[in-house]
């Protein structure tokens, strides 16, 4: 299948500061990417949807300045988290999905964002 | 709103059993079903999938059953290995729109 790369897979950031995830779809272009949050044990919460070249649609309750999207190209989709919390601590999963109506998606590895 | 979601949330079988893992969902709309397994810290993997139409679809090992009429999805592993232990999540598509996805079971497979 085709292979959805996230970067970096762990990162540990103090409080207050930011840190950027990257989503890559490295044999395919991806028209929409999405975003999920996991909590340990616990099923995958979609945060936004992007398209490419366009704003993301976020979710009900998700903060779209504390979680920026953006969706320049067919193959990168990046997420921050802004000014992060403890409680922002979480495994962050985007996934990928190619153009003409495929409704399969991709998945990357996942981030392991800590937040201390 | 309407959410897919699955009754176990553990299941543990022998090595070589056969495992059955169930999910109901609830979006009569959505027209396309995917099981994912997801190994500790790492991302969802595809495993199969089936979109309405069907009632069945068989992989290596593996056959996906729905039910429309009951809005029941399960997934079905034959001679289950330790390899297979993980969580499973069934997801729903409802047309050309985001992947909902269940609560997940853990599958657990003892030698």
């Amino acid at each position: 299948g085709a292979v959805v790369s996230q970067h970096p897979s762990r990162v540990i950031c103090k409080s207050g500061t930011s840190v950027k995830i990257e989503c890559r779809s490295l044999d395919f272009q991806a028209t929409t990417m999405f975003w999920y949050r996991q909590f340990p044990k616990k099923s995958l919460m979609l945060m936004a949807t992007s398209n490419e070249g366009s704003k993301a649609t976020y979710e009900q309750g998700v903060e779209k300045d504390k979680f920026l999207i953006n969706h320049a190209s067919l193959t990168l989709s990046t997420l921050t988290v802004t000014s992060a919390h403890p409680e922002d601590s979480s495994f962050y999963i985007c996934s990928a999905r190619e153009g003409g109506g495929s409704a399969e998606a991709f998945f990357g590895q996942g981030t392991r964002l800590t937040v201390v | 709103g309407e959410s897919v979601g699955l009754h176990l949330p553990t299941l543990s079988v022998q090595e070589g059993d056969n495992s059955i893992i169930n999910c109901a969902y609830s979006n009569s709309a959505s027209d396309y079903f995917i099981w994912y397994k997801q190994e500790s810290g790492k991302g969802p993997q595809f495993i199969i999938d089936i979109r309405s139409n069907m009632d069945k679809r068989q992989g290596q090992r593996v056959t996906v059953l729905l039910n429309k009429t009951v809005k029941h999805l399960s997934l079905q592993i034959a001679a289950t290995q330790p390899g297979d232990s993980a969580v499973y999540f069934c997801a729903e598509n409802s047309g050309y729109s985001t992947l909902t996805f269940g609560k997940g079971t853990m599958l657990l497979v003892s030698p």
